[in-house]
Order: C-alpha cells, then structure tokens, then sequence
C-alpha cells in the first residue's frame, strides 16, 4: 500500500488553464505539506494543514490553493497556470514527531 | 534494494558530542545530495546541499559525499538539545525529469 500517493504524476497542460493535483494519505497523519521542488532540486513547503486546517501559508501567488476536504486528502489547485509554475509539487504528511513522508511528486509541465 | 537507505534510529547522544548521520544509495546517477531537518510537527527544512562529491561545511554541520562507496555523510559538531530532530537525506539525479529521492529519516535525540 502506498502511504503517500499524489495524482497525476506527470501532468502537461497550456498556459492559462486551471488543474489540480489531489493528494492521499493512508497513514492516520494528522497534518500534510504541499512542496515545490525548485530548479536547483530545492524543496520549498508551500502549504501545511493539520487537522483541515491552514498551518503554514508560505509567500505563493493566490493562484495556488490547496484545500482539505478531509485530512487524508490535501489538494492543491492552481488557476491561471504561467510558464514558471513548471516544477515537481511534493506532497508529504506527518504525525507529531515522526518522519515526514513523501509521495512521488506531481511534474507539472506548463506550455 | 531500496534507492536510498537511511538508519530509522532513534540515535541518542549526550550533549557536546559529534553526531555522524549516514545514507547509502543504489543509483549511480545521483549527483545532488541534500540533507533536510524535521523538528517535531514541522515540516522538512532544507539544512544542507552538496553537489557531486566531496564535502561541504556550515557552522556546525559538515556535509560528506562519497560517489565511489554511494555514502554520504552529515556530521554535526558540539551537538545542542535544539539539534533533537528527523533528519532526512536526500538526492536527485541532473536530468530536468529528475525527482528528488528522500531518505525514511532519522530521529535524533541530544541528551542535555
């Protein structure tokens, strides 16, 4: 089973479109993370939410929203995709002091 | 055999003491290596980054890669209670489609 799983894994869409990308959790974490790996291979925590809610809000455009329908899921939507939101988007989750753990990251080609 | 193997611990060590944290890797390809530190309830924060081999110093903390053995290292020097966290190493190969491959991690705990 996989703990962290993310869809899609590679997604190719134009400039100007809105998609999401979901993000699951089987392992009872009560708190997940939206990442962005930058071009230098960084990992840059977007979002955190614990229990549905907002925890960590980094400096992103208002283009991205994620939302949290349970905490098991923590989605991430971005609107009005540009050119430089081309990245891989982490998702990862948590539980009070354990390790994080990632799923497989999401390839977001924009063109 | 797993891309990236990491010692889940925990590793206690009294305060003072140098603290040597390790990972292997199977995938040759692999040329950036990043160690990140997890306090608890905090997501993973980037602590150190090391391309290619060889090493790497910041205050404290000194970053080892060894490309021909696939083992990178993380020392921490004069280790304080505020060092207590889940360190995760991480790497990535070069090419544009490259994710980064993370570690299980390992909690560390400095004993004041």
């Amino acid at each position: 089973d996989t703990a962290v799983s993310q869809t899609p894994k590679y997604l190719v869409t134009q400039m100007g479109n809105d998609k999401s990308i979901k993000c699951e959790q089987n392992l009872g974490h009560d708190t997940m993370y939206w990442y962005k790996q930058d071009s230098k291979k960084f990992l840059k925590i977007m979002f955190s939410y614990n229990n549905k809610e907002l925890i960590i809000n980094e400096t992103v455009p208002n283009r991205f929203s994620p939302k949290s329908p349970d905490k098991a899921h923590l989605n991430l939507h971005i609107n009005s995709l540009e050119l430089g939101d081309s990245a891989v988007y982490f998702c990862a989750s948590s539980q009070w002091d354990t390790e994080a753990f990632f799923g497989q990251g999401t390839r977001l080609t924009v063109v | 055999q797993k891309e990236v193997e990491q010692d889940p611990g925990p590793l206690s060590v009294p305060e003072g003491a140098i603290v040597s944290l390790n990972c292997t890797y199977s995938n040759s390809a692999f040329q950036y290596f990043m160690w990140y530190r997890q306090y608890s309830r905090k997501g993973p924060e980037l602590l150190m980054y090391t391309y290619s081999s060889g090493n790497k110093e910041d205050g404290r903390f000194t970053a080892q890669v060894d490309k021909s053995s696939k083992y990178i290292s993380l020392f921490i020097r004069d280790s304080q209670p505020s060092d207590s966290a889940t360190y995760l190493c991480a790497m990535s190969a070069s090419g544009r489609d490259d994710k980064i491959i993370f570690g299980k991690g390992t909690r560390l705990h400095i004993l004041p």
